[in-house]
């Protein structure tokens, strides 16, 4: 089984400041790794995805986010930050085993708070 | 717009009662999950269809259930409705059976009163 823990349920910083958003996983087998944002009163939109390859992965609207497989971490980070990131962020780890479904996993969340 | 459509996008109704929540997946995507958003579970998997057949189960009640169309839509039926079956319930769909980060709809907000 698979569980994921997002580190800080918010996160506040200025605008045009860097953040880094953390994420940890946990789980027997290897796995697929999501960062999706929710906007208020929105569906989730992915920003990024980890599935093979190179450990760092650029997304959307300028973040990135690195794998680091012997910490078990999948941190979420934006060298700048705009009023327009204010939203919550999931991270989220799927099964890579033959058979596995796509079902996804999701931490509880972090709140992203942009202040001018 | 991400493809991705659900109605309605907010119910409200009483508890006892049964309602059905309709999703259309992107065009060409054959696969579809099912999500509920709460403040105390948070997301969770209900369930997932792929090409018409249930293909994998979640946290999804008794009273709950679902089914996949020939045309690939989805519905999800919640039946004899308490009132902690309020939340947010998404759709997603993929192409494949597998996932690999899939679009999700804007949600039906369910209010049980």
């Amino acid at each position: 089984a698979q569980s994921v823990t997002q580190l800080d349920s918010q996160v506040p910083v200025f605008e045009e400041a860097p953040v880094e958003l953390r994420c940890n996983y946990s789980s027997s087998v290897s796995v697929y790794l999501f960062w999706y944002v929710q906007y208020p009163n929105q569906g989730l939109q992915l920003l990024l995805k980890y599935l093979s390859g190179s450990t760092l992965v650029k997304g959307i609207n300028g973040f990135e986010a690195e794998f680091n497989k012997s910490q078990t971490s999948f941190h979420l980070r934006k060298p700048s930050v705009h009023i327009s990131d204010t939203a919550e962020y999931f991270c989220a780890v799927s099964d890579t085993r033959p058979g596995n479904t796509g079902k996804l996993i999701f931490g509880q969340g972090t709140t992203l708070q942009v202040k001018p | 717009d991400s493809g991705v459509t659900q109605t309605p996008k907010h119910l409200i109704t009483a508890t006892g009662q049964r309602v059905t929540l309709r999703c259309s997946p992107r065009s060409g995507d054959l696969s579809v999950y099912w999500y509920q958003q709460s403040l105390d579970q948070g997301l969770q998997f209900l369930i997932q269809y792929y090409n018409g057949e249930e293909r994998a189960k979640g946290n999804i009640l008794e009273r709950f259930s679902a089914q996949q169309f020939p045309d690939l839509h989805s519905e999800l039926n919640l039946s004899s409705l308490e009132l902690g079956d309020s939340a947010l319930y998404f759709c997603a769909s993929s192409v494949g059976e597998n996932g690999g980060g899939y679009t999700f709809g804007s949600g039906t907000r369910l209010t049980v009163v």
